[in-house]
Order: C-alpha cells, then sequence, then structure tokens
C-alpha cells in the first residue's frame, strides 16, 4: 500500500529567506507526485505535479519540487517566500500505470508559516 | 468557467439526522472524486465516480455513507445518522481524465459538516 509522510508538522520562516517542505513516500509501484496548497477556509490548489521525465519539477508562485527516486522523496522548495505563502501545504501520490484511477493519497500536511 | 461547486459550504446537524453534500464537477468534467478532512488530519479519499458509476469506494465507511453521481446533477455524498465523529470538512474534486489534464485533480472549497 502507498504512503505518504511530510515530515514537519509546523515550519515557521521569516519573509524572503529560503524553505524546503519535506516529502517521503513508499510504494511498491511507480507513483505520480503532487502538492497542494490550501489556504485557511478554502480548497486544494495545484502547485505543481511530476509524472515522469526530468526529476526537477516548476510549479505555481515561485515554488519546485525535485523527485528522488532512490529516497522516495518529493521535498518542495522556494528560494524566497513571502507572507502570503502561509498557508497548508499536502503532498500527494497517485499510483502510476495502467493501474492509475486518480485517487489520491495525501501526507499529514505541512503548515507553513511566514513572519514578517 | 466556473470551478468546482460545493454546497452548502457550512452544514449543521443534530446526530442522527441526515446530512447531503453536493458537489458539481466543472464543465466537461465527467469524473468526481470525494475526501474527507478530520481536525488535525490530512484528506483521506472515500470514493472516486464516474457518470452513474462507482468506480472505487475502497475509502468510504462500510456503513451510513453512500455516494452518486447521476447523469444529470450534481455528485451527492450521502451521511445517514450522522455522529460526531462525522463532523469534518468534505471535499469534492473534478477531473477530465483525459489529455493533459488526464492527472490532475481540481477541488471545491469544501462542505464543513458539524454535528451536534
Amino acid at each position: 500500500a502507498q504512503s505518504v509522510t511530510q515530515l514537519d508538522s509546523q515550519v515557521p520562516v521569516f519573509e524572503e529567506a529560503p524553505v524546503e517542505l519535506r516529502c517521503n513516500y513508499s510504494s511498491s509501484v511507480s507513483v505520480y507526485l503532487f502538492w497542494y496548497v490550501q489556504y485557511p477556509n478554502q480548497g486544494l490548489q495545484l502547485l505543481l505535479k511530476y509524472l515522469s521525465g526530468s526529476t526537477l519539477v516548476k510549479g505555481i508562485n515561485g515554488f519546485e519540487a525535485e523527485f528522488n527516486k532512490s529516497q522516495t522523496s518529493f521535498h518542495l522548495r522556494k528560494p524566497s517566500v513571502h507572507i502570503s505563502d502561509t498557508a497548508e501545504y499536502f503532498c500527494a501520490v497517485s499510483e502510476g500505470g495502467s493501474g492509475n484511477t486518480g485517487k489520491l493519497i495525501f501526507g499529514q500536511g505541512t503548515t507553513l508559516q511566514v513572519k514578517p | 468557467n466556473a470551478g468546482v461547486m460545493q454546497n452548502p459550504r457550512h452544514l449543521v446537524r443534530r446526530r442522527g439526522q441526515e446530512a447531503r453534500l453536493r458537489c458539481s464537477p466543472m464543465k466537461g468534467h465527467s469524473h468526481v472524486y470525494w475526501y474527507r478532512q478530520l481536525p488535525e488530519e490530512g484528506l483521506k479519499f472515500m470514493v472516486y465516480l464516474q457518470k452513474e458509476n462507482i468506480i472505487d469506494e475502497s475509502g468510504m465507511p462500510k456503513e451510513r455513507f453512500s455516494a452518486e453521481f447521476p447523469k444529470e446533477g450534481p455528485s451527492i455524498l450521502r451521511i445517514q445518522q450522522v455522529v460526531r465523529g462525522d463532523s469534518a470538512a468534505y471535499f469534492c474534486a473534478s477531473s477530465p481524465r483525459t489529455g493533459g489534464g488526464l492527472y490532475e485533480q481540481y477541488f471545491g472549497p469544501g462542505t464543513r459538516l458539524t454535528v451536534t
């Protein structure tokens, strides 16, 4: 069975500092990987996804993530954060290949708190 | 192009009542997913439906919960005889499951169910 672990429940960081949100997954099959952001009382918005190809994926709002198959990780990074990046971030996996139904398995979430 | 719509946004039910949550997918999307977000937890997959078909209900509780996506109209998640433990945010996501959107899900704003 697939699972996702987000190693930090909260990440406080000062504005304009770099940030990394960690995500590890386990799966016996190939996977597709996603990062979503959730602002208070809103739904989830897709930041970026990895399906295949280049392991460095760029997304919206200046975020990027790197897929590392050997370490089964998909960490999210931003070189300089803004106050508006304060939100909950979710890492998710979906089973790859012909068996894919699109069902997402989510991590517990990481709260990014950007301080002025 | 309107996004995924969910209503009501907030729903209060007494124990033992029924809750009906509605989800209208994005235009052109015929695939719907339901997820539940319990307090202090990440999102958990519940069910995946296509028009008139349940494809994967592996995340649905065995009793009291049901879902449908009729040929016409919104998808409905029904919870019968609600209990306090059903209090959560319920999110719907839709997908075209074709072309460039094959692996993308677009989330609605959620319905926050409170059981008193």
